[in-house]
């Protein structure tokens, strides 16, 4: 599995937007980039994921650079609620069965209300 | 409402007394998969499970077993717990194909004296 770089912490204000970053300088060209986060005491959760193009969902909004060897995931407006571990992770879809997530140590986001 | 059951919660045994974690997903999901979270290494991967009767190691299977008896279950045994095993374990199941998303169970916690 490829190997994404991120922040090992961020902080922000509720109601502002953050920006989380993610560094995979090694993708591949069938490596989707999927974002996870973990809030306290509960398991992972799926946010969003993308290939090329820009996507945006209820949750978030990931932008992914032209090259494909950054990302960033975008919480528009948060809230004390979306503090939690983000974790971005790259997923070779050409692998079959390569269901396995592989989680670095992710960025922890703090929220000051 | 879609979810992932993991019992108990919360458990402190002794070394080798012999325990089950069960896990129950009602999304009719083929894949399951069992973590295990630890401080400084994150979240790794035990074993899984395409579907019903079709199991395999993951990163870190020493000392566990599963079987994959019906779609729903996959649970996790512990034949002889050690206290190396003392962890947060979380089990998750998604739909076949790299690109959908895993849904979590909210996680037990295990304590081996």
């Amino acid at each position: 599995d490829a190997k994404t770089t991120q922040p090992n912490s961020m902080e922000s204000n509720e109601e502002e937007p953050v920006h989380l970053p993610c560094n995979h300088s090694t993708i591949s060209g069938t490596d989707y980039i999927h974002w996870y986060r973990q809030l306290p005491s509960q398991g992972p959760e799926y946010v969003i994921h993308g290939l090329t193009s820009n996507v945006n969902n209820r949750m978030a909004s990931l932008a992914i650079a032209e090259d494909r060897k950054s990302s960033t995931l975008i919480l528009h407006r948060a809230t004390l609620r979306d503090a939690a571990v983000y974790y971005c992770i790259l997923r070779d879809v050409v692998i079959q069965g390569a269901q396995k997530l592989v989680f670095g140590q992710g960025t922890r986001l703090t929220i000051n209300p | 409402e879609a979810q992932v059951t993991q019992n108990p919660r919360y458990l402190i045994t002794v070394t080798g007394k012999k325990l089950t974690v069960t896990c129950s997903q009602n999304m009719n999901h083929e894949y399951m998969s069992w973590y295990r979270q630890d401080p400084g290494l994150g979240l790794r991967q035990i074993y899984y499970s395409m579907n019903v009767e079709v199991t395999d190691k993951g990163d870190v299977p020493e000392g566990y077993k599963v079987s994959r008896k019906e779609k729903r279950n996959f649970p996790l045994i512990l034949e002889s717990p050690s206290p190396n095993q003392t962890s947060l374990y979380f089990c998750a199941s998604s739909l076949l194909g790299t690109n959908q998303p895993q849904h979590f169970g909210d996680g037990t916690r295990l304590s081996i004296l």
